[in-house]
């Protein structure tokens, strides 16, 4: 499986923009991008994927780099709800599993 | 919005003594799946199930451990005989897929602690 690397943590500021990065430079051309987080004592919470194109939905935005060895999850505006970790896992055709591999996230601080 | 949910919430056990997890996943989710998060640790995979059978099973996923779907809406993971590094944050989650784009929706957990 292809490997990730995200930093460890991030601080924001409430109601500021974040932007959490993800390094995957060896990315398959048919690897997903997935974004999951996991607020405080709860279990992981799917947050967004792409595969190519920058990609929007209520809780984020995925900014993915034109070469795929980079993205970005864009919180616009964060809330003291939105600390939490967050992982981003790369889901590829190359076997048959369909199982999540985690990281270790980063782990994102909210100040109000 | 429909959701996982898990049973217990907190479980206490003895070494050696049987646990029995059980989940209730989405009820028109078809794969289910159990992870496992020691303390300050990464979720793990443990397993995948599908049509009554398992998909894949990691190397945790050893003979003490076992799944069932014993009717139409609950999934269980029972531990045979508990050890102490058994002590973990259990997770359920399930998908109405098995591509590379489908969701998986986690349950809230089990915490389990092996005295």
């Amino acid at each position: 499986d292809a490997k990730t690397t995200q930093p460890n943590s991030m601080e924001s500021n409430e109601e500021e923009p974040v932007h959490l990065p993800c390094n995957h430079s060896t990315i398959s051309g048919t690897d997903y991008i997935h974004w999951y987080r996991q607020l405080p004592s709860q279990g992981p919470e799917y947050v967004i994927h792409g595969l190519t194109s920058n990609v929007n939905n209520r809780m984020a935005s995925l900014a993915i780099a034109e070469d795929r060895k980079s993205s970005t999850l864009i919180l616009h505006r964060a809330t003291l709800r939105d600390a939490a970790v967050y992982y981003c896992i790369l889901r590829g055709y190359g076997g048959a599993t369909n199982k999540l591999i985690f990281g270790t996230g980063t782990l994102l601080a909210v100040q109000p | 919005e429909p959701e996982v949910t898990q049973t217990p919430s907190h479980q206490v056990t003895q070494m050696g003594q049987e646990v029995i997890l059980r989940c209730v996943p989405i009820s028109n989710h078809l794969y289910f799946y159990w992870y496992r998060q020691i303390l300050g640790q990464k979720v793990e995979f443990l397993v995948s199930f599908y049509n009554n059978e398992i998909s894949e099973k990691s190397e945790i996923f050893d003979d003490q451990f076992s799944v069932e779907r014993p009717d139409g809406s609950n999934f269980t993971l029972k531990i045979r005989s508990t050890k102490l590094e058994d002590s973990a944050m259990y997770f359920c989650a399930s998908s109405d897929g098995q591509g590379v784009t489908d969701t998986q929706y986690f349950g809230p957990g089990t915490r389990l602690t092996v005295l």
